[in-house]
C-alpha cells in the first residue's frame, strides 16, 4: 500500500483557516487520495477525496498538486468542533478497496 | 447521515469468556470491515468482507473470527477473550465499486478484558 507523510500535529485558531498538508511520493495513477478525520470519542468520518483535480464539498476543499504527490485539505474556517485527527490515506481501486491508515495529523483549534 | 450501528458500545468481561460484537447497516452495502484501534494509535484492517459468505483477512493478524450471512449484518467473534484483546473495534461499510467510495463508520465498541 502506497504510504503518506503527515505532520503529527498542528495547531490553528477558530475561524481561521487551516492547511494540513499530506506528501505521497509513491502515489500510484489509480490511487484515489482520501481524508478522514476522527473526533474524540468517535469513528473515523469522511471528509473529501479526490484524484487529480481540486475538489470542494461543504466540509473541506482538496488541493493536489500536478504531479500528485503532495496534497492539502483546507479547512475554510475553522471551528472548535474541527478538533480531531486528519487521516490521509491513499486508495486503490482494485481488491478489497481498504483504507490503510497512518498516525494522521492531530488538529488543535484555539478558541 | 450514516446508518451503521455497533452493539455494544463498551463491554468489559472477564477473561476466558466468549463474546460477540454486532455491527449492522441499513444501506445496503457489500463491503464491510472491521479495525483495530489502541488508544492514541492508529488504526488497523482485521477483516473485510465483499458480500454474503465472503471473508477475509485484514493487515494485523487477530484471533477473532468473522461471519458474513446477510448483506446487513458482520459480527466479529472471539471465542476466549484475553487482555491483550482490549481496544476499541471499529466496524465499517462502503459500497462496492471503485476506489472513491466513501467508508461509513460505526461508533465502535470498547472492549476491557480483566
Amino acid at each position: 500500500d502506497a504510504k503518506t507523510t503527515q505532520p503529527n500535529s498542528m495547531e490553528s485558531n477558530e475561524e481561521e483557516p487551516v492547511h494540513l498538508p499530506c506528501n505521497h511520493s509513491t502515489i500510484s495513477g489509480t490511487d484515489y487520495i482520501h481524508w478522514y478525520r476522527q473526533l474524540p470519542s468517535q469513528g473515523p468520518e469522511y471528509v473529501i477525496h479526490g484524484l487529480t483535480s481540486n475538489v470542494n464539498n461543504r466540509m473541506a476543499s482538496l488541493a493536489i498538486a500536478e504531479d500528485r504527490k503532495s496534497s492539502t485539505l483546507i479547512l475554510h474556517r475553522a471551528t472548535l468542533r474541527d478538533a480531531a485527527v486528519y487521516y490521509c490515506i491513499l486508495r486503490d481501486v482494485t481488491g478489497a478497496q481498504k483504507l490503510v491508515f497512518g498516525q494522521g495529523t492531530r488538529l488543535t483549534i484555539n478558541p | 447521515e450514516a446508518d451503521i450501528y455497533q452493539t455494544p458500545r463498551y463491554l468489559v468481561i472477564g477473561t476466558g469468556k466468549k463474546i460477540t460484537l454486532e455491527c449492522s447497516q441499513t444501506m445496503g452495502h457489500d463491503k464491510m470491515y472491521w479495525y483495530q484501534q489502541d488508544p492514541g494509535m492508529e488504526l488497523h484492517l482485521i477483516h473485510y468482507s465483499y458480500g454474503v459468505n465472503s471473508t477475509e483477512k485484514g493487515d494485523l493478524s487477530s484471533e477473532s473470527t468473522v461471519s458474513r450471512i446477510r448483506t446487513e449484518h458482520f459480527p466479529l467473534t472471539l471465542e476466549s477473550a484475553r487482555p491483550s484483546h482490549t481496544s476499541q473495534y471499529l466496524c465499517a461499510s462502503s459500497e462496492f465499486g471503485g476506489g472513491y467510495n466513501e467508508q461509513f463508520f460505526g461508533p465502535g465498541t470498547r472492549l476491557t478484558v480483566l
